[in-house]
């Protein structure tokens, strides 16, 4: 079966202090990968998202990046966090040969910056 | 621009029936989905329409109407642990997901 897991659970990160936040998949070769952002009261906003290793599409301008090294493996970052950048991050994948396929989503990670 | 609309808040008592509706205006339709968010927690399936009528699961069922751009999701025999938010997620032409803003599902005993 497959399996999404990432990490940290929650951060507590300085102004202008880094950011990295990992997700892997187990189970499935070459999923879709996302990268969400949930904030309160509000839907989820799709930051990135990724068909293949090296592929990455960007949905909303900001001073957050995104990698995928590795087929299963999909990377959150920014170098300086502003204050905005709190909330809760979700990662998930989905088949990448069904079009209308379901997300299965990580444990989330809950960021605050102070 | 696209739109998907659902209540912010709904209360309902332990034992009975729950509708919690879902509009949405989008540049094309691929099909709705409803997941279930427990407070800090990831979404979790529900259920998946895209074509119209009713789709039973358990106590939970998911309604579809295309033309009207309207769905529905019914609970029935409310438990306690059913209170969390849920999510309205319809796929555009181009095969993305936009997504409500959820439903926040307050159970009373």
């Amino acid at each position: 079966s497959q399996t999404i897991h990432q990490w940290p659970a929650t951060l507590v990160q300085p102004v202008g202090s880094p950011l990295s936040l990992e997700c892997t998949v187990e189970g499935t070769s070459n999923p879709n990968l996302y990268w969400y952002r949930q904030a309160a009261g509000r839907g989820l906003q799709l930051l990135f998202y990724s068909v293949g290793i090296g592929q990455i599409s960007s949905e909303v301008p900001q001073n957050l990046s995104a990698s995928r090294p590795q087929d299963r493996q999909f990377i959150l970052s920014s170098k300086k966090l502003l204050l905005s950048d709190s909330g809760f991050y979700l990662c998930a994948w989905s088949f990448n040969n069904r079009d209308t396929g379901e997300l299965f989503f990580g444990e989330g990670s809950r960021l605050t910056v102070l | 621009g696209q739109n998907i609309d659902q209540p912010t808040e709904m209360t309902a008592t332990e034992g009975a029936i729950v509708q919690i509706n879902c509009t949405y205006q989008t540049s094309g339709f691929n099909g709705l989905f409803w997941y279930q968010q427990h407070a800090g927690e990831a979404p979790t399936f529900l259920s998946y329409n895209v074509l119209d009528g009713l789709e039973e699961k358990g106590r939970f069922s998911s309604f579809l109407s295309r033309s009207k751009g309207y769905s529905y999701l019914l609970l029935k025999e409310l438990q306690m642990k059913d209170s969390a938010s849920y999510l309205c997620a319809v796929v555009d032409s181009n095969y993305q997901l936009i997504w409500g803003a959820g439903t926040k599902l307050i159970i009373k005993p």
